[in-house]
């Protein structure tokens, strides 16, 4: 069965330091890999996929194929980076998309 | 452009009632879908749609309806609302079939109480 797991719930961190949010799945094909964010009062939205190999806000992830992770990391946490984040799998040539738990990332001052 | 409205924002029902979320978007988007968020479970897919007249179970599509006659409106219906519904509910849509899931639109959501 598909499954992603994020297994932190809350991640505090100081501004400035580095940050790194874990998303592991599993999945017996091979998936389309997202990062969602929900900033306060804010809508859910999109900040990268895997396919595009992108750099949001200065966030990356890479999909371990071999370790069926694709943690999302950033050098150096802003206070603006606060928010919730949703790590998320499609199934290939799917219709529907898979979330995680979710992990709320508080960036301190 | 609105994007995707949802209405209401919040809502409270008593166990047994009926009612319909509203969906729209204004993007002549083909995919739509609804999700419902719980704390420690993420958003779950229930219901989506590829077009109009076409509609398909997600994850959790248990005691809600969903019809598309049009490509703007997607409406959720809860035939007999029951406590274990009460959550916030997110409508989304995306532009494209072949990317169904990526970049998704997603809607301000409504919170939804069953007494």
């Amino acid at each position: 069965a598909q499954r992603v797991t994020q297994p932190e719930k809350l991640l505090s961190v100081f501004k400035g330091a580095p940050v790194e949010l874990k998303c592991n799945y599993s999945y017996s094909g091979s998936p389309e890999l997202f990062w969602y964010v929900q900033y306060s009062r804010q809508r859910l939205q999109l900040l990268l996929r895997h396919i595009s190999r992108e750099s949001i806000k200065g966030f990356t992830a890479d999909l371990n194929k071999g370790e069926t992770s694709f943690h999302l990391k950033k050098p150096f946490a802003q206070e603006e980076d606060s928010a919730m984040y949703y790590c998320a799998l499609r199934n290939t040539g799917g219709f529907k998309t898979i979330f995680g738990a979710g992990t709320r990332l508080f960036v301190k001052a | 452009n609105a994007g995707v409205t949802q209405t209401p924002k919040f809502q409270v029902l008593k166990t047994g009632q009926s009612m319909t979320l509203q969906c729209a978007q204004d993007m002549n988007h083909e995919y739509m879908s609804w999700y419902r968020q719980d704390p420690g479970m993420g958003l779950r897919l229930i219901h989506y749609s590829v077009g109009a007249g076409i509609t398909d179970q997600g994850e959790v599509p248990n005691g809600y309806n969903v019809s598309r006659s049009t490509t703007e409106d997607f409406p959720l219906r809860l035939l007999s609302a029951a406590p274990s519904q009460t959550s916030v509910y997110f409508c989304a849509s995306s532009p494209s079939l072949t990317l169904a899931a990526d970049t998704q639109y997603f809607g301000p959501g409504t919170r939804l109480t069953v007494l």
